[in-house]
């Protein structure tokens, strides 16, 4: 299977700076990507799908990059409801499979 | 407005069957595909099991191939997941959610299984 790995495990960072997720595959996945974002007691929710296409009311400061093994999610601007976990998960072979997340905390 | 409801979730012990059910309103349900997915307690997101739009194709991670089964009713608008020979490792949140592509979209708030004697 496809192992994805995230890091940092933990991003500090204080509202308003900019934040970078990076998300790396063990195979190439082309462009079949996705991000998602979890808080505390909720669901997940679907942010990035093929890579750097925004779901249905997802902000503009939220943007995805990358194909084949190298992708990012970039958080321009943080803002107070941006705090929360991220995933990575590859759509390109069954299984399909997560990375581990990234935490994003209040600096 | 998408809903996705799922329940059947509760306490089984190790050895045990359980039928997840997922409710769905607010699209064409018979157009989409429909993933299981699943978070153990503190941990992060697996995926479980997909069935395509008719129910003609389904794909399961590993670890629950022969154990679970997922089916579709679509005059019922609900996706199942029928969980058997259930292991402590199995014990989790699973959710429901719609597939665009292999994407997971839309997800329901998810049912608490426990595995435990």
């Amino acid at each position: 299977e496809i192992v994805m790995t995230q890091s940092p495990a933990t991003l500090s960072v204080s509202p308003g700076e900019r934040a970078t997720l990076s998300c790396g595959a063990s195979q190439s996945v082309s462009s079949d990507l996705a991000w998602y974002q979890q808080k505390p007691g909720q669901a997940p929710r679907l942010l990035i799908y093929d890579a750097s296409t925004r779901a249905t009311g997802v902000p503009a400061r939220f943007s995805g990059s990358g194909s084949g093994t190298d992708f990012t999610l970039t958080i321009s601007s943080l803002q107070p409801e941006d705090f929360a976990v991220y995933y990575c998960q590859q759509n390109n072979k069954w299984p399909l499979t997560f990375g581990g997340g990234t935490k994003v905390e209040i600096k | 407005q998408v809903q996705l409801v799922e329940s059947g979730g509760g306490v089984v012990q190790p050895g045990r069957s359980l039928r997840l059910s997922c409710a769905v309103s607010g699209f064409t349900f018979s157009d989409y595909g429909m993933h299981w997915l699943r978070q153990a307690p503190g941990k992060g997101l697996e995926w479980v099991a997909v069935i395509s739009n008719d129910g003609s194709n389904k794909f399961y991670t590993d670890s629950v191939k022969g154990r679970f089964a997922i089916s579709r009713d679509n005059s019922k608008d609900t996706v199942y997941l029928q969980m058997g020979s259930l292991r402590t490792e199995d014990a989790a949140v699973y959710y429901c959610a719609s597939a665009a592509g292999n994407t997971a979209w839309y997800w329901g708030q998810g049912t608490l299984v426990t595995v435990s004697s």
